[in-house]
This record gives structure tokens, C-alpha cells and sequence, in this order.
């Protein structure tokens, strides 16, 4: 079957600083590879998506590249703001399959002044 | 586009009562989701709906829940009774039905039972 493994958070850091959150895959078939952020009291929306191998999906300033040779698909943030705080959540979808997506867990990030 | 329209953003009844939910996708749109949302079970679906038929309701978690869609419009997710355990946020989501497209989330509504 389908799975996505995230990085348990809460991911903790100060302003500026460089964010990293992991997330790998498992899929019967060819994926679409999605992050999706979640604000305190809100429905989760898209942030940025890749369809295809090597593909980068960008988004204010988050960015993700599709690596298929080791089923990655991390976010990463040069430069974190305390608006950045919310739970994130990588999700996939197989072509061809019934397209329900799997999600991961989530990984809340904080930011501090 | 008004986005996807959930109603009633907030509910607190009591144990033993209906409850109903109430979602409007966005137009064009042809699946729809239901998901449950808990700090200990994280985000899971509960039923999914393309062209308005019921697809896979393999997380319904039991048949307290029910769900319907009797348009491409609008659909309901019911639970009866409701029990404390089902507190929780709901969210509908709907999406042009292909892998690569995007899901488009509701605001939620977040049901307490006491």
C-alpha cells in the first residue's frame, strides 16, 4: 500500500533560521508528491506540489524536490518567520489508482521571535 | 470561488443526540472527502465520494456515521447517536478527482459532544 513518513515534531526554531522537514514515501505506482500547511484554526491548504521525478515545487519561499530514488520529498525554508508557524503535512496521490491521497502525520512547526 | 463551504463551523450537543454536517464543494468539482481530525489519531479519512457515489467508506468508523451526497453540491456526514469520542475537528475537501490535483480543504467544523 501507500504510506508517508514525516519527521516527529514539534520542529522549534528562532527566526531566520533554516528549515528542514523530512518526508519519504512509500507507493504502489507513480505518485504526486504534495505538502500541505495547516494554520492554527484552519483547513489545510496546498503549499506546493511536484508531479514528476526531479520536479521542485516552490511556494513562498518553501521549496520540495521530487527525489525518486530514495522516495524524498523534503521541505526546506531558507529563512523561517514567526507566520511560518503552523502543522505541515506531506501528502502523495497515485495516478491511475482510486486518487485517494495519503497523508503523513504532520510536523508542527514553531517559531520564536 | 467561495472556497469550500462548511456548516456549522462549531457544534456542542450532548451524548445520545444527532448530530449533521454539512459540506458544499467547489463547483466543478467532482470527488469529495470527509476527514476527522484528533491530536491522537492525526488526520483520517472517513469517506470518499466521485460523481457523487461513495467510493471507498472504509473509515467510517462505525454505523453510528453516515454519509450522503445527493447532488454534486452538497453533502452530509451524520453520526447517530453521537458519543463523546466523536469530539473532534471535521473537515470536507474536494478536488477535480485526478492524482494530480489538488485538494481544496473546508474550514472545518469542530463537533464536542458532552
Amino acid at each position: 500500500g501507500n504510506s508517508v513518513t514525516q519527521m516527529e515534531g514539534p520542529v522549534t526554531l528562532s527566526e531566520e533560521a533554516f528549515l528542514t522537514i523530512n518526508c519519504t514515501y512509500t507507493a504502489t505506482g507513480y505518485p504526486s508528491l504534495f505538502w500541505y500547511v495547516q494554520y492554527p484554526g484552519e483547513g489545510l491548504q496546498l503549499l506546493l506540489k511536484a508531479t514528476k521525478a526531479d520536479d521542485k515545487g516552490s511556494n513562498k519561499g518553501f521549496e520540495a524536490t521530487y527525489r525518486k530514488e530514495t522516495t524524498s520529498f523534503h521541505l526546506e525554508k531558507g529563512s523561517v518567520q514567526v507566520s511560518d508557524s503552523a502543522v505541515y503535512f506531506c501528502a502523495l496521490s497515485v495516478k491511475g489508482g482510486s486518487y485517494i491521497p495519503t497523508f503523513g502525520r504532520g510536523t508542527s512547526l514553531i517559531v520564536h521571535p | 470561488d467561495a472556497g469550500v463551504i462548511q456548516s456549522p463551523r462549531h457544534e456542542v450537543t450532548e451524548m445520545g443526540q444527532e448530530v449533521t454536517l454539512r459540506c458544499k464543494p467547489i463547483s466543478g468539482h467532482n470527488s469529495l472527502f470527509w476527514y476527522r481530525q484528533t491530536m491522537m489519531r492525526g488526520l483520517e479519512l472517513l469517506i470518499y465520494f466521485n460523481n457523487n457515489v461513495p467510493i471507498d467508506d472504509s473509515g467510517m468508523p462505525e454505523d453510528r456515521f453516515s454519509a450522503k451526497m445527493p447532488n454534486a453540491s452538497f453533502s452530509t456526514l451524520k453520526i447517530q447517536p453521537s458519543e463523546p469520542r466523536d469530539s473532534a475537528v471535521y473537515f470536507c475537501a474536494s478536488s477535480l478527482g485526478t492524482a494530480g490535483e489538488t485538494q481544496y480543504f473546508g474550514p472545518g467544523t469542530r463537533l464536542l459532544v458532552l
